[in-house]
């Protein structure tokens, strides 16, 4: 189970950071990523984190956003800096079952409103 | 790599056979899955690797295709298949969604 957490209504230029928290299996034995939806579009993969640690990013939150890992709390988040408006959607996390190349389980979703 | 889905809005009425189309912008082989989306809720995830029947998944849903064109089918629609679709590839970076498919009540 995902269970995100941490959105929320922010200034453009402004800070926010996404927590998933993960329940049942291991974020360190897992590909995990973050995936968004702005309200009435399609899905946009944002990041990923590697079981080894690595990391991948859309080109446009290069730079702004950096997800990470915390293996004891067994926890993933999204740090989101330098916000616009345009990044406002609802955020979801999801894991990614690398053997099967598909995003198996996700989260309910938490609303991100960037604006003034 | 875009994924282009069609049709972007379909009609069809219970009982029906109905068939949504991805195609990408380049070859990428069967690493593609599909998810149905409920309003306000998270993707489900249906197929993964172009064909394969996730768990718990009905039969009526099934996929095929390889390369850059595959298609996502789902015989005799039942009350709870109409929603939105959308397929993913897992090629390359950046990972992406096609547009989606809403399949409507005629």
């Amino acid at each position: 189970q995902l269970v995100e957490s941490g959105g929320g209504l922010v200034q453009p230029g402004g800070s926010l950071r996404l927590t998933c928290a993960v329940s049942g299996f291991k974020v360190r034995n897992n590909y995990m990523n973050w995936v968004r939806q702005a309200p009435g579009k399609g899905l946009e993969w944002v990041s990923v984190i590697y079981s080894d640690g690595r990391t991948e990013y859309l080109d446009s939150v290069k730079g702004r956003f950096t997800i990470s890992r915390d293996t004891v709390k067994n926890t993933f988040y999204l740090q989101m800096n330098s916000l616009r408006p345009e990044d406002t959607a609802v955020y979801f996390c999801a894991s990614w079952v690398v053997a099967d190349d598909a995003f198996d389980i996700w989260g309910q979703g938490t609303l991100v409103t960037v604006s003034s | 790599i875009q994924l282009t889905q069609s049709p972007s809005f379909l009609s069809a009425s219970v009982g029906d056979k109905v068939t949504i189309t991805c195609r990408a912008s380049q070859g990428i082989r069967n690493y593609l899955a599909w998810y149905q989306q409920k309003p306000g809720k998270a993707p489900k995830l249906l197929i993964y690797g172009a064909s394969t029947l996730q768990s718990g998944v009905p039969s009526r849903y099934s996929g095929s295709g390889s390369g850059t064109e595959f298609i996502l089918t789902i015989n005799t629609l039942q009350p709870e298949d109409f929603t939105t679709y959308y397929c993913q590839q897992f090629d390359s970076y950046p990972l992406t969604f096609g547009g989606g498919t809403k399949v409507e009540i005629k």
